[in-house]
This record gives structure tokens, C-alpha cells and sequence, in this order.
């Protein structure tokens, strides 16, 4: 299977303060998505980004097929931004994550 | 419904018994998955639906794990004689389509996921 690496494994941010976050893959891809996982262990879905850039307000994601990895940028963190973020990538139905960033925003 | 639930929300067992978990999709929802989540670590994938099928199920790590969805709606996962090494969290996740070549984009929902402690 694809093979899915996200880095850093572990921030720890001052509440302001923005991050990059990067996933690299191992093969080509037609699908990734960028997941944040709340304290309570809920995934929600941020982004669908196969390619390119997309802004959703403070957080945005480019991903550069060609090169295969994925960036994943907060802007002005918060609290509420706490919790672990995942990378999949999609291979025939069959998603793959790395093994996330997890996020701690302090006040 | 508005999102994927998932019950029980969390499951306290004794190994070698018999386990059910369930997951009602969003309507609508063709595509449906089981992942497992163990602490610290990514979901892995378990077993795919498109509809009523299992269209892949290479991710289930042994013959104690079944899963169905007998009117292409909701899904049961099946954990027979449990053992210590199940326990983690089982999610499930729908999307409208499903797959390479077909319009639309395969976008996940997740649902909070089951909790399941083996004893």
C-alpha cells in the first residue's frame, strides 16, 4: 500500500502563533484529504486536495502532486485548533493515514 | 441522517466473547468503510461496501472479523472470540461515490466511533 509520513509527529504552539504541517506519500494519487481529530476522538474532514491550494478561513492546504506531498498551514492558532491531524491518501476505494501531527495550542 | 452514528459508543467485553457494532451511514451514502484505531496511531483500513457488497475486505486482519450490510444502508462489524488485541477504536466512515474514473470526489464523513475494551 501507499505509504503516508506526517511530520512534525508533535507541536506545541502558543495561542497566535502559526504552523505548517507536511505530509508526504509514496505514490501518485487522485485523492487526499486533511482530517482534524478533536480531544473527543471525533474526525472531521478540512480538506479534499488532490492538487493545488485551497483557503477554508485560518487554515489553508496546497498539495503538490508531482512532488507528493501535501502542506496543511494554520494562521493565528487556537485553542479549539488542539487535537491531532491526519493525512489519507486514496488507492482504489482504500484510504491510507499517516500517523498524524498532534497539535497542542497553549493560551 | 445528518451524520454517520455509531453504537455503541463504547464496549466493555470479556475476551473470547462475541461482539457487534454498528453503523448507520449518511442517507444516501453508497460507499461505506470500517477503520480501526489504535491509541496513538492512524485509522487502518479494515473493509470497504459499495452498496451491499464488501467490495474489499483485505484489511480484515482475521476470519474472527465480519462485516455486513445487508440493504446497503447500515453496516454491522461482527468480532467473534474477542481478544486483549482488538481493543481500540472502531470507526466508520460514508461518501456519496466511491472510486477512480467516476464523477464526484470520494469525501469522507466519519462517525465518532466505537470504543472497544477486551478484558
Amino acid at each position: 500500500g501507499i505509504q503516508v509520513e506526517q511530520s512534525p509527529p508533535d507541536l506545541i504552539l502558543q495561542e497566535g502563533a502559526n504552523s505548517t504541517l507536511r505530509c508526504n506519500f509514496s505514490d501518485s494519487v487522485n485523492n487526499l484529504q486533511w482530517f482534524h481529530q478533536n480531544p473527543w476522538g471525533q474526525l472531521i474532514n478540512l480538506f479534499y486536495i488532490p492538487s493545488g491550494t485551497k483557503q477554508n478561513g485560518r487554515l489553508s492546504a496546497t498539495t503538490v502532486a508531482t512532488e507528493r506531498y501535501s502542506l496543511l498551514y494554520i494562521s493565528s492558532s487556537q485553542t479549539t485548533d488542539s487535537g491531532v491531524y491526519f493525512c489519507a491518501v486514496e488507492d482504489f476505494n482504500k484510504f491510507y493515514f499517516g500517523s498524524g501531527t498532534k497539535l497542542n495550542v497553549k493560551p | 441522517g445528518a451524520g454517520v452514528s455509531q453504537t455503541p459508543s463504547n464496549k466493555v467485553t470479556e475476551k473470547g466473547k462475541y461482539v457487534e457494532l454498528r453503523c448507520d451511514p449518511i442517507s444516501g451514502h453508497t460507499a461505506l468503510y470500517w477503520y480501526r484505531q489504535s491509541l496513538g496511531q492512524g485509522p487502518e483500513f479494515l473493509i470497504y461496501f459499495q452498496g451491499t457488497g464488501a467490495a474489499d475486505d483485505s484489511g480484515l486482519p482475521n476470519d474472527r472479523f465480519f462485516a455486513v450490510r445487508p440493504e446497503g444502508s447500515v453496516s454491522t462489524l461482527k468480532i467473534q472470540r474477542t481478544e486483549r488485541g482488538d481493543s481500540a477504536v472502531y470507526l466508520c466512515a460514508s461518501s456519496l461515490t466511491s472510486g477512480r474514473g467516476l464523477s464526484g470526489a470520494n469525501v469522507l464523513t466519519f462517525g465518532a466511533g466505537s470504543r472497544l475494551t477486551v478484558l
